[in-house]
């Protein structure tokens, strides 16, 4: 199975700051990464697929880089509604492993 | 527009059975990779089972030979069976659909508590 590994945990930041957390497949995949934002109580939403592509109607400051084995989310201005927890996907094989998430905590 | 409602949650004791159900809105479930993923409380995601449009199914070790995924095509519906519960089975459980390798909608979820 491939492992996705996020860091940091969680991170304290302030509206305005520039954020970035970071994925590791434990082997190769491609650019098949792609990130959710999940606020308590529901449903994750779709951020980033395919490593860097914007989903519709996600807000720009929202970007994803990355291929292989190491990816990146960035948040370039952060907004108070950005306040959640983010979790890394991998969809390159079944099962289709999550990364243990990154808290985001107003500081 | 795209909805899926998940149904079926509950309390049900260790060794028990449930069975959830998705129905879907907007889009034909036969033609799409349908997944279940769980959450449990205060923990992360958890990818459990696809069921692909060619009817391949695929399920995580944790709930494999437990659990069955199925669809009802002409209900437009979205199944998953869940035998032979444990406490370890307790979570929030989405359906979403896998589109070009993304989970681009997702149910609200359906609670399951398994407890004595």
């Amino acid at each position: 199975d491939i492992q996705m590994t996020q860091s940091p945990s969680s991170l304290s930041a302030s509206v305005g700051d520039r954020v970035t957390i970071t994925c590791r497949a434990s082997q190769s995949i491609s650019n098949y990464l792609n990130w959710y934002q999940q606020k308590p109580g529901k449903a994750p939403n779709l951020l980033i697929y395919a490593a860097s592509s914007l989903q519709s109607g996600v807000p720009s400051r929202f970007s994803g880089s990355g291929s292989g084995t190491d990816f990146t989310l960035t948040i370039s201005s952060l907004q108070p509604e950005d306040f959640a927890v983010y979790y890394c996907q991998q969809s390159y094989g079944t099962p289709y492993t999550f990364g243990q998430g990154t808290k985001l905590e107003i500081k | 527009e795209v909805q899926l409602v998940e149904s079926g949650g509950g309390l049900v004791q260790p060794g028990g059975s449930l069975r959830l159900s998705c129905a879907a809105s907007g889009f034909i479930v036969s033609s799409n990779y349908m997944n279940w993923v769980r959450q449990a409380p205060g923990k992360g995601l958890e990818w459990v089972s696809v069921i692909y449009s060619g009817g391949g199914t695929y399920y995580a070790d944790s709930v494999k030979g437990r659990f069955t995924i199925s669809r009802h095509n002409s209900k437009n519906t979205l199944f998953l069976q869940m035998n032979s519960l444990r406490a370890e089975d307790t979570a929030v459980y989405y359906c979403a659909n896998l589109h070009h390798g993304r989970f681009d909608h997702w149910g609200q979820g359906t609670l399951v508590t398994v407890s004595s």
